[in-house]
C-alpha cells in the first residue's frame, strides 16, 4: 500500500526465538498500530503508538513488545515466539485519533514451527 | 466480551442484488464507525465510515445505516458486482483505537 510497507512479507521461525517485524511509513502520520488477524477473530489490536516513544498496549499484548524511535518506523517484537503467535500481522497508520480511518500495510504472514 | 458483533459470517448474493452486513456494538463511547474491504492477500482498505450523529451515509453503491439507540449499524451494497467479492469488516473506534468485527465473506455470483 502506498506510504506504508511491512517487512518481511513472510517469515517462518522456530518456537522460542525472538522475531521482529517492521512497519515503515512515509506519510508522517502520528498514530501507528499493530494488529493480528486470525480466522474467526477479525483483527485484534496488539500495541499502538501515538508518537515517538509513546506506545501503549492493546487487547492481545502478552508476548509482544514494540518500539518507535522515529516517526516513520514502528517495530513489533515477539520476545519468544510460540505457535499461538502464528498469524498474519498488519500495521496500520492514522493521521489523527478522531474520525479518521486507518491505512493498512500488506501484512506479514508469520509461521512459528 | 466481544464489543463488536458482525453478521452474517458469509453471504452469497447474485449479481445486481443487494448485500447487507450488520454490526452491533456494546460501548456507547465509540464515536467513529468505519467499514473495511479486504481482498485475499491484501491489507484491509477503508471503504466508508460514519459518525454517530449521522443516521445514513452514502458513497456510490455503498451505504451505511446507523441506529444509535439500538447500537447497530449496517453496510448495504447496491447492485452488487462480482468485483465486490471480498471480506468486509466493520469497526468501532474510540480515541483512535478500532475494535473490529469478525468479518463477512461476500461472494457475488455472476
Amino acid at each position: 500500500d502506498a506510504g506504508i510497507t511491512q517487512s518481511p512479507r513472510h517469515k517462518v521461525t522456530e518456537t522460542g526465538t525472538p522475531v521482529t517485524l517492521r512497519c515503515h511509513q512515509t506519510e508522517n502520520h502520528r498514530y501507528m498500530y499493530w494488529y493480528r488477524q486470525d480466522p474467526g477473530h477479525g483483527l485484534r489490536l496488539i500495541h499502538y503508538s501515538y508518537g515517538v516513544k509513546d506506545t501503549d498496549k492493546g487487547e492481545v499484548s502478552d508476548g509482544y513488545s514494540v518500539s518507535r524511535s522515529k516517526t516513520e518506523d514502528f517495530l513489533l517484537t515477539l520476545e519468544s515466539a510460540t505457535s499461538s503467535q502464528t498469524s498474519v500481522y498488519f500495521c496500520a497508520i492514522s493521521e489523527t485519533a478522531f474520525n479518521y480511518g486507518y491505512t493498512f500495510g500488506s501484512g506479514t504472514r508469520l509461521t512459528v514451527v | 466480551q466481544q464489543q463488536v458483533k458482525q453478521s452474517p459470517q458469509s453471504l452469497i448474493v447474485q449479481k445486481g442484488g443487494i448485500s447487507i452486513i450488520n454490526c452491533a456494538y456494546e460501548n456507547t463511547a465509540f464515536d467513529y464507525f468505519p467499514w473495511y474491504q479486504q481482498f485475499p492477500g491484501k491489507g484491509p482498505a477503508l471503504l466508508i465510515a460514519i459518525r454517530p450523529d449521522v443516521s445514513e451515509k452514502k458513497e456510490g453503491r455503498f451505504t451505511i445505516s446507523f441506529n444509535k439507540s439500538a447500537k447497530q449499524f449496517s453496510l448495504h451494497i447496491m447492485d452488487s458486482q462480482p468485483g465486490d467479492s471480498a471480506t468486509y469488516f466493520c469497526a468501532a473506534s474510540f480515541t483512535g483505537k478500532s475494535t473490529f468485527g469478525d468479518g463477512t465473506t461476500l461472494t457475488v455470483k455472476p
